[in-house]
């Protein structure tokens, strides 16, 4: 367990809807990543807030957001969902914002778009 | 533009045999690098990172790893395999002025077999 908290698990629906992700990080971190894995692209970047704010943007596209609360908490928010959307959506965290920190994963929120 | 280039995209390997997982990065800057591994349905632990100093890594699970800078490599070994060791290993580094954020290679299946 490391301690990376992802809901929900699992979760369908249909094209153009709008979902939301959420994230608890490690007790004491204050940066979260969000991940995006699938089958023809790998495991993609999309975002880093580090204490409520943003960090650093990957491969994000714009029908996507996040956010990072005041308890560290986050969020990321999928809308107008296409069928390429499907994937395994990763949050993680670490200590601190810089390169070399170790970054823990949680198990993964699976996304199927029908 | 920094880059991770796993050589094999899957290893068969049978049970207590010696096994390479190959990793070659790209970047023009100080790297960290790191080997995370996912095991069916779950999320991304770490076995082991570089950071500095010794070359040669160890981590968990008798895996272990040696960066070699004038090769650009970081590839990661076990003397003795176990049919638990099945399960798709991911080489990443950061480095410079991605913030934390971790850029993956595209992942090696290893299977162990009886």
């Amino acid at each position: 367990d490391s301690g990376v908290t992802q809901t929900p698990k699992h979760l369908i629906t249909a094209t153009g809807q709008r979902v939301t992700l959420r994230c608890s990080p490690r007790s004491g971190d204050l940066s979260v990543y969000w991940y995006q894995q699938s089958l023809d692209q790998g495991l993609q970047f999309l975002i880093q807030y580090y204490n409520g704010e943003e960090r650093a943007k990957g491969n994000i596209l714009e029908r996507f957001s996040a956010q990072q609360f005041p308890d560290l908490h986050s969020e990321l928010n999928l809308s107008s969902l296409e069928l390429g959307d499907s994937a395994l959506y990763f949050c993680a965290s670490s200590v601190g914002a810089s390169s070399g920190n170790t970054i823990y994963f949680g198990e993964g929120s699976w996304l199927t778009v029908v | 533009a920094q880059s991770v280039t796993q050589l094999d995209s899957q290893v068969p390997v049978f049970e207590e045999a010696p096994v390479e997982l190959r990793c070659n990065y790209s970047s023009s800057v100080s790297v960290y690098l790191f080997w995370y591994v996912q095991y069916p349905n779950q999320g991304l632990q770490l076995l082991l990172k570089y950071l500095s100093g010794s070359t040669l890594v160890k981590g968990i699970n008798g895996f272990e790893a040696e960066f070699n800078k004038s090769q650009t490599s970081f590839h990661l070994r076990k003397p003795s395999v176990h049919i638990s060791d099945t399960a798709e290993y991911f080489c990443a580094l950061a480095g410079g002025t991605s913030y934390g954020k971790l850029t993956f290679g595209q992942g090696t299946i290893l299977t162990v077999h009886p």
